[in-house]
This record gives C-alpha cells, structure tokens and sequence, in this order.
C-alpha cells in the first residue's frame, strides 16, 4: 500500500542554520503531497502543499519540490528560527485518505 | 472562523469505562476525519464522513470503537469499554470535501489508567 517514509528526529540547529528534512514516498497512483506542522499542545497545520510533479510548495519560507522521478518531497529552509521549532509531518494523499509519515521533531537554539 | 472544536481537550478515565469524544468541524465543510495520534504508531486515520455518512472505518481499531455524524455540525467517538492502551490524541479534521485541504482541531488527550 502506499506509504511515507520521513528522516528519524530530532533536528537540532542553531538559528539561521539552513533546514532539510527529507521525505519519500510510496504510490500506486498519482498522489497530491504535503507538509504538515505541530506545533507543541496543537493540531496539525497544513504547512505547503504540491499536486503534480514538479510542482514546488511553498509558504512561510518553507519549500517543497514533487519529485516524482525520485518519489521525494524534501522540505527546506535557508534560515530557521526558533518559532520554527516543531514536529513536522511529510504526508500523501491519493483518493480521499491522508497518509501521514512518521513525523520530524525540529529543535532550533538561539 | 472558530476552527474545528474538539471537547474535552483532556480526559482522564479509568479502564472500563465509556469514554466519548466531540468534534464540531467548520461550517460549510462536508467530509470529517477522525485520527488518533500515538507514540508508536503515529497518526493514523481511524474513520471518515463524507455529508454525515461514514465512508471508510477500516481504521477502528476493533468493536469497542464507535463514531456517530448525526448532524453536519457533530461527530462523536465513543470507546466502550476503555482501555490502557487507548490511551493517545484523539484529532479531528474537516474539509469541503474529502478532496481538500484537511484543517485540524486541537486533540482530545486521552488517558486511560
């Protein structure tokens, strides 16, 4: 069945340190992606989104890039914050159900 | 816009007992999603509506769980009985439609001693 595989947590970093959490997946059809956040005490946000390949998801200085030729969605950030501390969730959907990853802690230290 | 509501925010019962969760998605959102969220297993989708008619509870995990859409404004989940490993965040979402974005309430902590 289809699946998300996401990078083993924690992320530590210091501040302005440049972020990628690396997410793949696994799909018998043609999945829309996404990138969840959770920050700590709430539910999940969408963070970005991509529907077709190539296509690149972006928000908050957060990006994204469908890479269907190598089945990833690697979220990126040239310059974290400490706000951006959170656990961040790689998902996919390809009818109606949501399949999430296992989900990235993300530590950023002043 | 209130967001999707989830009562209670907290729930701390004792194993065998009827635990039941509320959810109240986002007016004018047709499907509703109900999750729980383990250390273990982590997020995983246990049932879902589509205009108050369940779709898909491939995801519950045996007979003790139940949930009810009655109205386009309510769901419940019901646990009879309870029991320790039960214990998790309970997450409801909601959507136009089960085809967009899924918005997220803030969990039901459950813990079952």
């Amino acid at each position: 069945g289809d699946s998300v595989t996401q990078m083993e947590g924690p992320v530590t970093l210091s501040e302005e340190a440049f972020l990628t959490i690396n997410c793949t997946y696994t799909a018998t059809g043609y999945p829309s992606l996404f990138w969840y956040v959770q920050y700590p005490g709430e539910g999940l946000q969408l963070l970005l989104k991509a529907t077709k390949a190539d296509d690149k998801g972006s928000n908050k200085g957060f990006e994204a890039t469908y890479r269907k030729e190598t089945t990833s969605f690697h979220l990126e950030k040239g310059s974290v914050q400490v706000s951006d501390s959170a656990v961040y969730f790689c998902a996919l959907r390809d009818t109606d159900k949501l399949i999430f990853g296992t989900g990235t802690r993300l530590q950023v230290f002043p | 816009d209130a967001g999707v509501i989830q009562s209670p925010r907290h729930e701390v019962t004792e194993m065998g007992q009827e635990v039941t969760l509320r959810c109240k998605p986002i007016s004018g959102h047709n499907s509703l999603f109900w999750y729980r969220q383990t250390m273990m297993r982590g997020l995983e989708l246990l049932i879902y509506f589509n205009n108050n008619v369940p779709i898909d509870d491939s995801g519950m995990p045996e007979d003790r769980f139940s949930a009810k859409m009655p109205n386009a404004s309510f769901s419940t989940l019901k646990i009879q009985p309870s029991e320790p490993r039960d214990s998790a965040v309970y997450f409801c979402a909601s959507s136009f439609s089960s085809q967009e974005t899924q918005y997220f309430g803030p969990g039901t902590r459950l813990l079952v001693l």
